[in-house]
Formats: structure tokens, C-alpha cells, sequence
């Protein structure tokens, strides 16, 4: 299957700074990339919705100034927390939909830990 | 929108053994129903989909089944091995209309020795 890649896998920050996170489609051009929220032991919570070139769509309850996302390109999305506290620490996880295709394909996820 | 509810929320089956998870939709015009499996700190790996056209289909030992009418589908994994051990999570979508998947909230797959 296709590949998505997302940097960093683990970050630990301090309370108050901001944390990027990048999602790429390696083999194939991601029109639409979706980026999750996921708890211990919790299903995927759906946090917004980028698409290459326009601003994300995001879900309800959801800060567009505290999540900012940026969609660049077709390969690559990014999400930045800004201004992070201990509460933002989840796994977040990113998920790449190809043109023409219903299939999503996910990152490997990053943990982001704020002290 | 769509509401998916995924049951039970832990399964734990003896090696060998079958193992059935089910889902139900809400909305009638979704059309593509997949089941990703994630591994305790990894990402959601596909492992099996169905679209709406299709009542049955099967890979090895797994295999999912659509009733459009009843707006239910179930995952069934037979010869269950140690490495099925994970969290299944169902989804569905209305291909059509929406790009976002919605989810179940997951069943954790224990198999025993």
C-alpha cells in the first residue's frame, strides 16, 4: 500500500511552546489529508480535514488557533500546537487520502508529551 | 452524519478459535465500509474493505459481511493466532458526499494461548 510518513514519532515540550508535526505522502499525491486525536484506549477523534491549497475544515469543539494546519503541497501537511500545555499531551496521527481513492492511509503517529 | 457503534469493546478468544466483531451505521447511503487493526503505539494498518455492491468478502482468514438492509457489518477472523491481538476499528463513509471517515470506537482483541 501507499506510504505516510510523520515526523517526529515522540516529542517531549515544556508548557507554553509550540510543536510542529509533519505528515507526507511519500508514493503518491494526498489531496486530502486528515489529521487525529487519539486517547489511551480511546478510538480515532477526527480533528480536522486539509485540503492541498485551501484552509482546513475543522471539527466541532476543535481550536483552528491552537491546531494550525497547513496543506502546501499535494506530499505534505503539517499540523503545529501552538502554545502547548500538559492537557494537548495525546497521540496524534495523521491519515493521507490519494486522488480517485477512498482509501486512507495513516501515519505512524506522534507522541507529544507537554511538561 | 454518520454514527457507527462497534461492539464489543474487548474480545478474548483462545488461540485457534473464531473471533466477530460488529458494527452498525447509521446513515443508509454510506457505500464503503473499512476495518483497520492498530497495534498498542502504532498507526491503523487496513486490513480488510467492502463496498456496498458486495455482501461477503474474504482474505485468508479474514472476512467481512454487509447487511445493507439491517445497516450492519462484521468482521470475522477465524484461526485466531497471537498476532491478531490489537484494536479493530470499523468505519464507514458515504464516498459520494463525504471524505471523512467515521469510526467505532474500537474492539481490543486479546488472544490467548
Amino acid at each position: 500500500g501507499a506510504v505516510v510518513s510523520q515526523h517526529p514519532s515522540r516529542v517531549i515540550c515544556k508548557s507554553g511552546t509550540s510543536v510542529k508535526i509533519e505528515c507526507r505522502s511519500l508514493d503518491f499525491q494526498a489531496t486530502t489529508m486528515f489529521w487525529y486525536r487519539q486517547f489511551p484506549k480511546q478510538s480515532l477523534m477526527l480533528m480536522a480535514t486539509s485540503n492541498e491549497g485551501s484552509k482546513a475544515t475543522y471539527e466541532q469543539g476543535v481550536e483552528k488557533d491552537k491546531f494550525l494546519i497547513n496543506h502546501a503541497s499535494l506530499t505534505l501537511s503539517t499540523l503545529t500546537v501552538t502554545s502547548a500545555h500538559p492537557e494537548d499531551s495525546s497521540f496524534y496521527i495523521c491519515s493521507a487520502l490519494g486522488s480517485g481513492t477512498v482509501i486512507q492511509y495513516f501515519g505512524a503517529g506522534t507522541r507529544l508529551s507537554v511538561l | 452524519g454518520e454514527n457507527v457503534e462497534q461492539h464489543p469493546s474487548t474480545l478474548s478468544v483462545q488461540e485457534g478459535d473464531s473471533a466477530v466483531i460488529k458494527c452498525t451505521y447509521s446513515d443508509s447511503a454510506s457505500n464503503y465500509f473499512p476495518w483497520y487493526k492498530q497495534e498498542l503505539g502504532k498507526r491503523p494498518q487496513l486490513i480488510i474493505d467492502i463496498r456496498s455492491n458486495v455482501g461477503e468478502k474474504k482474505d485468508q482468514r479474514i472476512a467481512v459481511t454487509l447487511n445493507k438492509t439491517a445497516k450492519h457489518f462484521s468482521l470475522h477472523i477465524t484461526e485466531t493466532q497471537p498476532e491478531d491481538s490489537a484494536v479493530y476499528f470499523c468505519a464507514a463513509i458515504n464516498t459520494g458526499t463525504a471524505s471523512k471517515l467515521t469510526f467505532g470506537t474500537g474492539t481490543r482483541l486479546q488472544v490467548t494461548l
